[in-house]
């Protein structure tokens, strides 16, 4: 079966300087991979996916992530923290043969001013 | 589309009454998916279906919820009785039935049980 692992449960970081979220996936097949946002009191809206294409993807409001295979990693990055990105982020796995999504904990991100 | 649609955005309710949550997935989507946040345990997947079918339901709590998706285009969660500790988030997930596609979520129904 298929899990995910998200190694910080919170981050902190000043605005303008960059956001590093860390997944860790398990699966016995080639896997989809999601990263998922959720605002305060908010519902869960797509960053970006990949799904076997280019390892390395991007997303919307300047996120970007890379699938490294050899490291079972999903990382999540953005260059610049603005305010807007204070919210908590999912990784999330899905199998080939398996329509149901796996959640990590999530990551709470801070933004200071 | 106006994407997943959820009712009612809240609800509060006193122990021991029936609670019934609504899900509009959207139109073309196979998959639905009933998921419940709380701070303690994060995003629990509890029940999903396929064209109308339960697949998996082996994260509903207890016999004291039930899901039903009668048709295409609609499911609820009712929960009888509830009890305080089912106070939570409920999110509700459409997905297409096709490979390497992410789920579309609603807004939710917060429900609380005093």
């Amino acid at each position: 079966a298929q899990s995910v692992t998200q190694l910080d449960s919170h981050v902190s970081v000043s605005e303008g300087t960059p956001v590093l979220l860390r997944c860790n996936y398990s699966s016995s097949y080639s896997p989809s991979l999601f990263w998922y946002v959720q605002h305060p009191n908010k519902g869960l809206q797509l960053l970006l996916k990949y799904t076997s294409a280019a390892t390395l993807v991007k997303g919307i409001n300047g996120f970007e992530a890379e699938f490294k295979k050899s490291e079972t990693s999903f990382h999540l990055t953005k260059p610049s923290a603005h305010m807007s990105d204070a919210a908590e982020y999912f990784c999330v796995v899905t199998e080939p043969h398996d329509y149901k999504l796996s959640f990590g904990a999530g990551t709470t991100v801070t933004v200071r001013a | 589309d106006a994407g997943v649609i959820q009712s009612p955005r809240h609800e509060v309710t006193e122990m021991g009454q029936e609670v019934t949550l609504r899900c509009k997935p959207i139109s073309g989507h196979d998959y639905l998916f009933w998921y419940r946040q709380t701070m303690m345990r994060g995003l629990e997947l509890l029940i999903y279906f396929n064209n109308n079918v339960p697949i998996d339901d082996s994260g509903m709590p207890e016999d004291r919820f039930s899901a039903k998706m009668p048709n295409a285009s609609f499911s609820t969660l009712k929960i009888q009785p509830s009890e305080p500790r089912d106070s939570a988030v409920y999110f509700c997930a459409s997905r297409p039935g096709r490979l390497n596609t992410e789920a579309f979520f609603g807004q939710g129904t917060r429900l609380t049980v005093v």
